[in-house]
């Protein structure tokens, strides 16, 4: 199966950090990928491919890694402009499809 | 500067066709891989069709297959999504990604979205 699975939602205190996670079979062949959405906005990617890297101009606060067929996100020390939803996405590589999890909303208290 | 220009959305009936553009720039438009990504009304993500940057191979979700058309014009730096036979549970923003250059399956950029809704 190509489905991949996340907690609903998490919590974390102002200055705390926060790991979201991301299972799936398709992770054992493929890199996850995280994307950020706060409201009335487009995604964007904050930790992609093998060696979990950020883009340019996202805060090193955000960090992946993997291990078998689950996939991470590490918000240390999160601020509050870090409340948003938050996508894993893979890929499919025998149907060539892809995947997003159904995200997982992030509140900093 | 990178940029994904989504147009076309709009309020549309049941079993009716609609084609949503997406106009890029801010880099070589033939060097990469597009997908089109929706999101229904408070829902998650949900990829439905991607592009590749040579030979045009398509892929779509088995939600759409049969009933959209991704294609793209090198000459307009444009993406395309011939939506046909609409339904309801098709209402949703519209999202043109761009696909990362480095084969890791990550979209790197996104346009704003254009919304798509399907009601009689």
């Amino acid at each position: 199966s190509s489905e991949l699975t996340q907690d609903p939602a998490v919590s974390v205190a102002l200055g705390q950090t926060v790991r979201i996670t991301c299972q799936g079979d398709s992770l054992r062949s493929s890199f996850a990928n995280w994307y950020q959405q706060k409201p009335g906005q487009a995604p964007i990617l904050v930790i992609y491919g093998q060696k979990n890297n950020r883009p340019s101009g996202i805060s090193d606060r955000f960090s992946g890694s993997r291990s078998g067929n689950t996939a991470s996100l590490t918000i240390t020390g999160a601020q509050a402009e870090d409340e948003a939803d938050y996508y894993c996405n893979s890929r499919d590589t025998i149907r060539h499809h892809y995947v997003f999890g159904p995200g997982t909303h992030v509140t900093v208290l | 500067e990178v940029q994904l220009v989504e147009s076309g959305g709009g309020l549309v009936q049941p079993g009716r066709s609609l084609r949503l553009s997406c106009t890029a720039s801010g880099f070589p438009f033939d060097d990469y891989s597009f997908h089109w990504v929706r999101q229904a009304p408070g829902k998650g993500l949900e990829w439905i069709s991607g592009i590749s940057w040579n030979k045009g191979k398509t892929t779509y979700a088995d939600s759409v297959k049969g009933r959209f058309t991704i294609s793209r014009d090198s000459a307009k730096n444009s993406l395309y999504l011939q939506m046909n036979g609409l339904r309801l549970d098709d209402t949703a923003f519209y999202y043109c990604a761009k696909e990362g250059g480095n084969d890791h399956g990550d979209f790197d950029y996104w346009g704003h979205g254009t919304l798509v809704t399907v009601s009689s």
